[in-house]
């Protein structure tokens, strides 16, 4: 399978506790995206790596939220001291870059719960 | 953070009905997506568009890309049980925005 895999699917945690979770995109996609999508709404962008860089940030992305792509490959999205309102479900997606044609191709999500 | 306006909410069809759905920006964008969400996935792609004016057809999904470069519209025609789910648009400019969902329930 040559598609943007998450893991975990899914997620339950207590409020306070630390979580992480890993994006593979497809192969030789550049760009990497994270997005989160609360219940009954649109997906919303967090941050963006081109490459290993870290390009943008949203300001829904507090200083809880860190993100990594530390080779250019995989990306990890990690919540510090986890809030109910962190629940929703995480969403990454990959391109192989911006120009048109160039579409971004999304993983199943990581839905997280906190308790 | 901002969500593009996407019209109807939710539709109630049946099958063999055509479908029509619509999105609006105050923003100028260079490429126009329409995805698709079954409940606990990911959204999948329909259409991309990325010329103003264009009008692209993917079996019996259109989608055109406004003039403006601020609305786009996705027509399903002869609805079939699978097209249930939710249709998102999303606007791109780097990163995507998204519409806040279009729910097609077909009813028996």
């Amino acid at each position: 399978d040559t598609g943007v895999s998450q893991d975990p699917r899914h997620k339950i945690t207590k409020r306070g506790q630390n979580v992480t979770f890993r994006c593979d995109p497809i192969s030789e996609h550049n760009r990497l995206y994270w997005y989160r999508q609360t219940l009954g709404q649109g997906p919303e962008f967090l941050t963006y790596f081109q490459n290993e860089a870290q390009l943008e940030k949203s300001r829904l992305l507090s200083d809880r939220f860190s993100a990594e792509r530390p080779k250019g490959s995989f990306s990890t999205l990690e919540i510090q001291r986890t809030e109910q309102g962190d629940s929703a479900m995480y969403l990454c997606a990959s391109s192989i870059g911006d120009l048109p044609g160039e579409t971004q191709y999304f993983g199943p999500g990581t839905r997280l719960l906190v308790l | 953070g901002q969500q593009l306006n996407q019209s109807p909410q939710s539709m109630f069809i049946q099958e063999g009905e055509d479908v029509s759905m619509n999105c609006t920006s105050s923003s100028i964008f260079n490429t126009w997506l329409w995805y698709k969400q079954d409940p606990g996935e990911g959204p999948v792609l329909l259409i991309a568009l990325y010329k103003a004016g264009e009008l692209t057809s993917n079996g019996r999904l259109t989608a055109q890309f406004g003039i403006t470069r601020k609305d786009s519209f996705l027509n399903i025609s002869a609805s079939i049980p699978s097209d249930v789910g939710i249709y998102f648009c999303a606007g791109r400019l780097g990163k995507l925005t998204f519409g806040t969902g279009t729910r097609l329930t077909i009813i028996p």
